[in-house]
């Protein structure tokens, strides 16, 4: 089976750039998260989709970040404008669950995108 | 919101030693997950362990949910064992909390 699927894997952009991240789950799983991991730091929440609805992005820049998952699979994050404290890993994850309550809710994670903003 | 702690931050050990990392968490929880981050950033999927004991090769893992601690322990340490172990908590609202991590250095 295969895994969650990221690109690009690194991103170099100046500040003011705009920038996204583009992310596939794992087949058949319906929630999709977007997470923020910076240097030294655990990842956290940005963004959780269930099938193509959001349940949560209240930790989510919204000046600046936005997210979509229009069709229920893939999902894209896009930065705009990007600032210094941007730079980090953008990692995304899945899990199977259906919805709250759900008992099955592990969640797998992908490669990440190492964002670098100069 | 709930406060994940884990320990040691870092851990240094000879190739061959046995660990135990501990993750406390300040309430209830749903679901705890313990991560593996890699030197290249994956981070991979150890074990999916709300309550209870359970074992896969030279790791294991126990949570005793009612005094909120999880424990992740390595035997038999190896090289490739390196890198960042997180531990993360669910409320049950799917979304998880993680932990600082610790950092473990396996020296040949």
């Amino acid at each position: 089976e295969a895994g969650v699927a990221q690109s690009p894997r690194y991103k170099i952009i100046e500040k003011r750039q705009s920038v996204a991240f583009w992310c596939n789950p794992i087949s058949g799983h319906a929630t999709l998260y977007w997470y923020q991991q910076i240097l030294g730091q655990g990842p956290k929440l940005l963004i959780q989709f269930q099938n193509n609805g959001v349940v949560d992005d209240s930790q989510l820049p919204k000046d600046r970040f936005s997210a979509e998952r229009l069709k229920g699979v893939d999902s894209t994050l896009k930065i705009q404008p990007a600032k210094l404290e941007d730079s980090a890993v953008y990692l995304c994850a899945s899990s199977l669950s259906s919805g709250r309550g759900s008992s099955y809710n592990e969640q797998f994670f992908g490669p990440g995108t190492r964002l670098t903003v100069l | 919101g709930i406060q994940v702690e884990q320990s040691p931050p870092d851990l240094i050990l000879q190739e061959g030693a046995n660990s135990t990392l501990r993750c406390n968490f300040s309430d209830s929880v749903n679901n705890l997950q313990w991560f593996h981050q890699n030197p290249w950033g994956q981070l991979i999927n150890l074990f999916y362990i709300p309550s209870g004991t359970k074992q896969n090769g030279r790791l294991s893992a126990t949570t005793v949910a009612t005094e909120r601690y999880s424990l992740l322990y390595i035997s038999s340490s190896q090289t490739t064992d390196s890198g960042v172990y997180f531990c993360a908590v669910d409320q049950g609202a799917q979304k998880l909390v993680f932990g600082q991590g610790t950092r473990l250095t396996i020296n040949p």
